[in-house]
């Protein structure tokens, strides 16, 4: 069975901190994505990524794909209050077609 | 609007009743997933359907949940006689052929069960 884990589950912290946020999986996965989430609504996609060792950046946003496609990294930098939310990890499930799993999540507080 | 279109967003049902759920993919999308989100949790798979074929049902209850995906008008989830622990968020999701695995969501149909 497919599983990942994200880390930290809870974060609260203060306008302009930068912070990591990981997930992690003993399987490899052929892609994996990343979404964002606000109370109430659906989870937007941030960002996918495919090969080993890629980087993306998205203005503050700075992801990664482990060399072995079995984690990633999301990176914040100088946090600011709309960045508060839910942020999602999913990785594409083995069985060839588009079923994601997900990660259960890290809830990011962003304060002014 | 060329999103995945859910309704309702909100449905509220006493126990023993029915829920239906609808979900619209993306112009353009034949591949729909259903996922279920409790309070505080990650999205759970719940199945995989084209049009007219449920090709993976693996998330879904063995009891009381069915999905469909007719060849004209939406997908549908039922859950026949709700008990409480069937209180969630249901999202539905799309996807064109593509081979990156992205899924495009819609904003969800919150069940709450009386």
């Amino acid at each position: 069975t497919q599983l990942l884990e994200q880390s930290p589950q809870f974060l609260s912290i203060q306008e302009g901190e930068n912070l990591t946020v990981y997930c992690n999986s003993s399987s490899v996965f052929s892609s994996l994505q990343w979404y964002r989430q606000e109370p109430g609504e659906g989870p937007v996609l941030l960002v996918t990524v495919v090969t080993g060792g890629e980087v993306k950046k998205l203005k503050r946003l700075t992801f990664q794909f482990g060399d072995a496609r079995k984690d990633s990294s999301l990176h914040i930098t100088a946090a600011q209050p709309g960045d508060t939310g839910l942020y999602l990890c999913a990785g594409r499930d083995s069985g060839g077609y588009n079923k994601l799993i997900f990660g259960a999540g890290t809830r990011l507080a962003v304060h002014p | 609007n060329a999103g995945v279109m859910q309704n309702p967003r909100h449905l509220v049902r006493r126990r023993g009743q029915e829920a239906r759920l609808r979900c619209s993919p993306m112009k353009g999308h034949s591949h729909v997933y259903w996922y279920r989100q409790l309070p505080e949790e990650g999205l759970k798979f719940m199945v995989y359907l084209q049009k007219e074929n449920i090709i993976d049902e693996s998330g879904m209850p063995k009891e009381r949940f069915s999905a469909e995906f007719p060849k004209e008008g939406p997908s549908i989830l039922r859950i026949q006689q709700v008990v409480r622990g069937d209180s969630a968020a249901y999202f539905c999701a799309s996807s064109g052929r593509t081979s990156t695995g992205e899924l495009f969501f819609g904003e969800g149909s919150r069940l709450t069960v009386l």
